[in-house]
Parts: C-alpha cells; sequence; structure tokens
C-alpha cells in the first residue's frame, strides 16, 4: 500500500534553516510528480510546491519563491524541501502529497505530516 | 491566483440529512476540481477528482458537480463518520488553491 512520511519539521526560531524529508513507499515513486501542502493550526489547506517525477519542473506559492527548494531523489524514493530564511507566517503541519495519475494535480495520497513551529 | 470561496463555512445537520456544499472559482477551471475530506489530526482524504468523479471506495452517498467556475459537493444521507472539514481545490492552473474548508457538525 502507499505510504508517505514526513520527517523533519521542529521548532525552529526566525530566519533559521529546515529540511523536511518524505519517505515514499507502496507505488513507483519515480514515476509520480510529489507536492508539498501546508496547514497552519486551526487554519485552512495551502499548496507550497510540487516537482515533476523526474525533478525537471519545480513550481512554488508565491510565499515560499527564493527561500524554499523542492527536490527528490528517486534512488531513495524520498522527496525533501529544503526550507531558508523561515519566518512565523511559515509555522503549519506539512504534508507531502503523491500526485494522482494523470495530467491533472490531484491529490491521491498524503503522508500524516510533519509540524514546524517557528518562532519571532 | 485563483480564488476558491466555499459555502457555507460550516453547517449543522443530522444524520440522514442531505448535505450540499458550494464552490466558486474566481475564474473558470473547466471541470478541474477536487474535493477532499479532513477529520481532526488527520491528512485530507479525495473524495471527488474531475469535478464528478467518485474517487475509488469512497461511498456512493459522496457525489460532485459543476464545471467552469461553480461546484458543489453533495452528501445524500449524512452518516456519522462523515462529520468532518471538507475543502474544495482547482487543479487548472498553478499556484493549486484550496477553498477555506467546510465543517460540516452534528445538530
Amino acid at each position: 500500500q502507499v505510504l508517505l512520511v514526513e520527517s523533519g519539521g521542529g521548532v525552529v526560531q526566525r530566519g533559521w534553516s529546515l529540511r523536511l524529508s518524505c519517505a515514499a513507499s507502496g507505488f513507483p515513486f519515480g514515476s509520480y510528480g510529489m507536492h508539498w501542502v501546508r496547514q497552519a493550526p486551526g487554519k485552512g489547506l495551502e499548496w507550497v510546491s510540487y516537482i515533476r517525477y523526474d525533478g525537471s519542473a519545480k513550481y512554488y506559492t508565491d510565499s515560499v519563491k527564493g527561500r524554499f527548494t523542492i527536490s527528490r531523489d528517486n534512488s531513495q524514493n524520498t522527496l525533501y524541501l529544503q526550507m531558508n530564511s523561515l519566518i512565523p507566517e511559515d509555522t503549519a503541519v506539512y504534508y507531502c502529497a503523491k500526485k494522482k495519475e494523470g495530467d491533472t494535480d490531484y491529490f491521491d495520497y498524503w503522508g500524516q505530516g510533519t509540524l514546524v513551529s517557528v518562532s519571532s | 491566483d485563483i480564488q476558491m470561496t466555499q459555502s457555507p463555512s460550516s453547517v449543522s445537520a443530522s444524520v440522514g440529512d442531505r448535505v450540499t456544499i458550494t464552490c466558486r472559482a474566481s475564474q473558470g477551471v473547466r471541470s478541474w476540481l477536487a474535493w477532499y475530506q479532513q477529520k481532526p489530526g488527520k491528512p485530507p482524504k479525495i473524495l471527488i477528482y474531475g469535478a464528478s468523479s467518485l474517487q475509488s471506495g469512497v461511498p456512493s452517498r459522496f457525489s460532485g458537480s459543476g464545471s467552469g467556475t461553480d461546484f458543489a459537493l453533495t452528501i445524500s444521507s449524512l452518516q456519522p463518520e462523515d462529520f468532518a472539514t471538507y475543502y474544495c481545490q482547482q487543479a487548472n492552473s498553478f499556484p493549486l488553491t484550496f477553498g477555506g474548508g467546510t465543517k460540516v457538525e452534528i445538530k
């Protein structure tokens, strides 16, 4: 079965960096695009970033452009999110999500999430 | 960016009720719309994609409709396990965007 397990979250101060990881199993990881989606405490869902199956295309929401970098290692079945210059507004649970098969970016499997807390 | 507006933000309903949630896009998204269910402390779960296609394993009491800018999610007969928050998401263009959510509560 598809399993996505995030790690790397924690409590940091403004301006610090974190790298999130998402270990994938149960599907051919190198054949699927992957996303990061976040959810601030008590708030709704916000899409953060996407990477194509082969890493050839990457997209970001405006608020993280220039600070966050998405990457993947298909040999290790792992997705990453490098987060630099963190600000309190980045405080959220970060989910990795698998792109549903097909041309359209829906999320058919999600991890349990990892909490990032940024203090000022 | 495409803004997604859901209504209502919350609804109180009883088991067995028919519940409809609407989602409006600030510009047309064709049929590139999904609905998700989220329970407290859990990740979202996809229910509907392509505006009206039921995801495998999702009960048939869930249905989706609409295209362009106006969409709806209907639960035909609310069950105890359906009390949750529901989100729409447009997949027409990046940045992908979600509606603000609709919390379905027990009356």
